[in-house]
């Protein structure tokens, strides 16, 4: 069975360093999604591609996020400076139908 | 906007006891309506869901959900509990109108008690 890829799984960066996270979808899902996950609450919605192109990215922190999705295949979300409170699981997932959303993995982040 | 309520961020079960997790949602449109299970260091697996059609919906590993349009909710149960489905669980809710952006609870973390 096909499954959204995600690495790293794990992270350890300091403050004010630069960070990056990859994505692979599942192979024919024109939509990627990004989520950040804070420890004991529910995924946030990051930022929404369509094959290359941003859907939503409302909620994504801009003077220091970034996500692309160049060929509209796989996706990095980048962070840069991190900071403490960016610390967080971070998720992907992929979907081809309006209501049904694979999530990897996720990579978690740890900001020291 | 759209937005789920779960109460009870860990909840306690017997080993064979009845499992329920409490959803109620708010949408000023038709909602699509999801449970999603997750694992420690893991992504999140899809429960079940809820789009049209049928207003008791069964999924996987034994758990079902009843959509409550007057109630606004979507409670999630399964009859009797087992070691396994010691987890954490999520509501999610996405307008039916093609916007597909999910809104999550803040978690239920089930402890299931030998």
């Amino acid at each position: 069975e096909a499954e959204v890829a995600q690495s790293p799984r794990y992270k350890i960066t300091e403050k004010s360093q630069a960070v990056a996270f990859w994505c692979d979808p599942i192979s024919g899902h024109a939509t990627l999604y990004w989520y950040r996950q804070i420890l004991g609450q529910g995924p946030e919605l990051l930022v929404q591609f369509q094959d290359e192109s941003v859907v939503d990215d409302s909620q994504l922190p801009k003077d220091r996020f970034s996500a692309e999705r160049l060929k509209g295949v796989d996706s990095t979300l980048k962070i840069q400076p991190a900071e403490l409170g960016d610390s967080a699981m971070y998720l992907c997932a992929s979907s081809r139908r309006q209501y049904e959303q694979y999530f990897g993995p996720g990579t978690r982040l740890t900001v020291t | 906007a759209q937005s789920v309520t779960q109460l009870g961020s860990h909840v306690s079960v017997s080993e064979g006891a009845l499992v329920l997790l409490r959803c109620n949602y708010s949408s000023s449109v038709p909602p699509y309506l999801f449970w999603y299970v997750q694992y420690p260091n893991q992504g999140l697996q899809l429960l079940l869901k809820y789009t049209t059609g049928a207003t008791l919906v069964k999924g996987i590993n034994g758990f079902e959900a009843e959509f409550k349009k007057s109630e606004t909710s979507f409670h999630l149960t399964k009859p009797s509990a087992h070691m396994s489905d010691a987890a954490e669980y999520f509501c999610a809710v996405s307008d039916s109108y093609g916007n597909n952006r999910l809104a999550f609870g803040k978690g239920n973390q089930v402890v299931v008690i030998p």
